[in-house]
């Protein structure tokens, strides 16, 4: 399966832990989108990377969310001290380059539920 | 805040009847994607336009990009059970590469 690779696929934390989702994009492809998905909404932009550069986090909350795209390995979406309102699904998607005509490749999502 | 709107949000319909799928803005984009998701998957790539006035088919699928890049639609012809799903509409910018979605229209197509 050359495709968007999420995991974990299902992640269940207590309220103040931290929450560390994957994503390792389609082979080649070195940009990086996240997207969240609340229940009974649309999905909604939180952050762009091209390889170590974050280049577009103006959907990403203030407070307690990072994400990183290293050199080497996955990309890797980081929320600390999670709350119930972050229980969503949440999903990477990769192209082979930027710029606004190039078709966005999806993973299969991490469904993150706050106990 | 550029909005995509979808409609219908649902629409129930008979195996064999025909059907049109509609995502319109205020707002102009460079470039439309449509996705199909299923439960529990992620969105799947169905087509992208980039001019206005272009029309793409896929099969049964056919793909329109309105003239002024505000708009866009989707029509199927003789749907079939296998055409259920979230069908999702995401415009991109002209000056970047996030996409704005659409809220999905749930399509259900009866045997």
């Amino acid at each position: 399966n050359a495709g968007v690779m999420q995991n974990p696929r299902h992640l269940v934390r207590r309220r103040g832990q931290e929450a560390r989702l994957r994503c390792s994009p389609v082979k080649g492809h070195s940009h990086v989108y996240w997207y969240r998905q609340l229940p009974e909404e649309g999905l909604k932009f939180m952050v762009y990377l091209q390889k170590e550069n974050i280049i577009d986090e103006s959907g990403m909350p203030k407070e307690r969310f990072s994400a990183e795209f290293p050199k080497e390995g996955p990309s890797i979406l980081r929320i600390q001290q999670v709350v119930r309102g972050d229980s969503a699904a949440y999903f990477c998607a990769s192209s082979p380059a930027g710029g606004s005509g190039q078709p966005q490749h999806f993973g299969d999502g991490t469904r993150l539920s706050i106990l | 805040t550029q909005l995509l709107e979808q409609s219908p949000q649902f629409l129930s319909i008979q195996e064999g009847e025909n059907l049109t799928v509609y995502c319109n803005s205020s707002s102009v984009f460079s470039s439309l994607q449509w996705y199909r998701q299923e439960p529990g998957e992620g969105p799947v790539l169905l087509v992208t336009v980039v001019t206005g006035g272009e029309v793409k088919k896929l099969k049964r699928l056919t793909f329109q990009f309105g003239d002024a890049r505000k708009d866009s639609s989707l029509h199927i012809t003789a749907a079939q059970p296998g055409d259920t799903g979230l069908y999702l509409c995401a415009g991109a910018q002209t000056s970047g590469s996030r996409l704005t979605f659409g809220e999905g229209t749930q399509l259900t197509v009866n045997p």
